[in-house]
This record gives structure tokens, sequence and C-alpha cells, in this order.
């Protein structure tokens, strides 16, 4: 059974527009969550994370909101670029170590 | 700063044959990990060790070996390929709680 689902295969925003991507998960022992990037041929690289003990980070144009309650976190880019289209994963840390990821999310910014 | 080099970039087998995979990282980091990525799947862990010496199971073990001999390399090995093991490979590393950094991947087709 998945613990951490990205229920979006893709989306597809205009260029200047806002982009949210979804992560819902299981497991409410999860206390740090990770968003990371990945373009083609390439390995994903860190994008913003949070902690549980907060219930919102910035850093310039991407948020991400964390509903505890829920079991779901979001990450927002606004505004959207077309050097933002990517796969995006959530990746919740599991103990110490383990980082559980997504199935993605492919965003795409259309020009 | 190499961060973690991963080789081959591509390969190709016949269903039997052995490889070892090779991942390196220059930054001390503790934890190392091997990734598969496949088609609407995400990244799901293969094997992960914490130390030199030590090694465990992740989600999807079956048909890979690992090592940890020094801190700076972890090796997959495919013991009998096959078809099923076609796949993208990422290894990754990071230090406690940290974000994991990331190589570029291989990129391995079983025929």
């Amino acid at each position: 059974d998945q613990q951490v689902k990205q229920n979006s295969p893709s989306l597809s925003v205009q260029e200047g527009r806002i982009s949210i991507l979804n992560c819902d998960y299981t497991n409410s022992m999860f206390d740090y969550f990770l968003w990371y990037k990945k373009y083609p041929a390439e390995g994903p690289t860190f994008l913003i994370s949070i902690s549980s003990i907060k219930d919102k980070n910035e850093d310039g144009r991407f948020t991400v909101f964390l509903n505890k309650s829920a079991k779901h976190l979001s990450l927002h880019i606004v505004p959207s670029q077309p050097g933002d289209s990517a796969v995006y994963f959530c990746a919740p840390l599991s103990g110490t170590y383990k980082y559980i990821f997504g199935t993605g999310t492919r965003l795409k910014v259309l020009a | 700063n190499a961060g973690v080099t991963q080789t081959p970039k591509f390969q190709v087998l016949k269903t039997g044959q052995s490889m070892t995979l090779q991942c390196a990282q220059d930054m001390n980091h503790e934890y190392m990990s091997w990734y598969r990525q496949d088609p609407g799947m995400g990244l799901r862990l293969i094997h992960y060790s914490v130390g030199a010496g030590i090694t465990d199971q992740g989600e999807v073990p079956n048909g890979y070996n690992v090592s940890r001999s020094t801190t700076e390399d972890f090796p997959l090995r495919l013991l009998s390929a096959a078809p099923s093991q076609t796949s993208v490979y990422f290894c990754a590393s990071s230090s406690p709680g940290q974000p994991q950094h990331f190589g570029d991947g291989t990129r391995l087709s079983i025929l």
C-alpha cells in the first residue's frame, strides 16, 4: 500500500499563473517533508522542505503548505515559468535517513 | 566538488548476465541508497546503507546485492539480470535528516 500519493500524474499551467502540486500521505509519524524537482536525464534535486512544526514554508516563488490533520501537503509555484517544467516528487522522511517518494507529478508550464 | 557520481550512464545486458552499477560520493555522507524509477511508480528504494559495513533492504531488494566497504562507495550488483530490471537507477547520499543528493542515473536495459 502506497504511503505517499501524488494523484495528479500531470499538470499544465500557463506561464505567469500559479501551479499547485498536491501530495497525500498515510503515516502520521512523518514529521519532515521534502519536494524534489527532476529534469529529464538528470537526478532529482532538492527544492524545498517543511517540518511538521510548521504549516508553511516559503522560498522565493516556491511555497509548501502542510495540513497535518488531513495528511496533505501542497507545493505552490507562483509565478510559474517555463523552466519550472519538470517532474516533482514529494518525499516524507521516515526515521532518520529513509525518504519515501511519491509517484511524481509532471508539470508543464506553457509559454 | 563532484557530488554523487554514477557509472555507467547507459548499459544494455542480456538476460542472465550480471553487472555492477557504481556509485561514489565525495561529501562524507553516512547515508547512501539506491532507487529505481519506473513509469508511474516514482522512486522505489532498493537497498540503503547508514555507514560503512552496514546495509539493509528497501522496498524492492530482490535480485540485487549491495555492500559498503568504504564511506565513499556503494555499488549495486545485479546477480542475474531479468527484463523486469529494465529501469533507470539512481544513487543518493545524505547526512542524517538532510536532503539527499542524487547522481544523474544509470539507464539499464535488459534484453
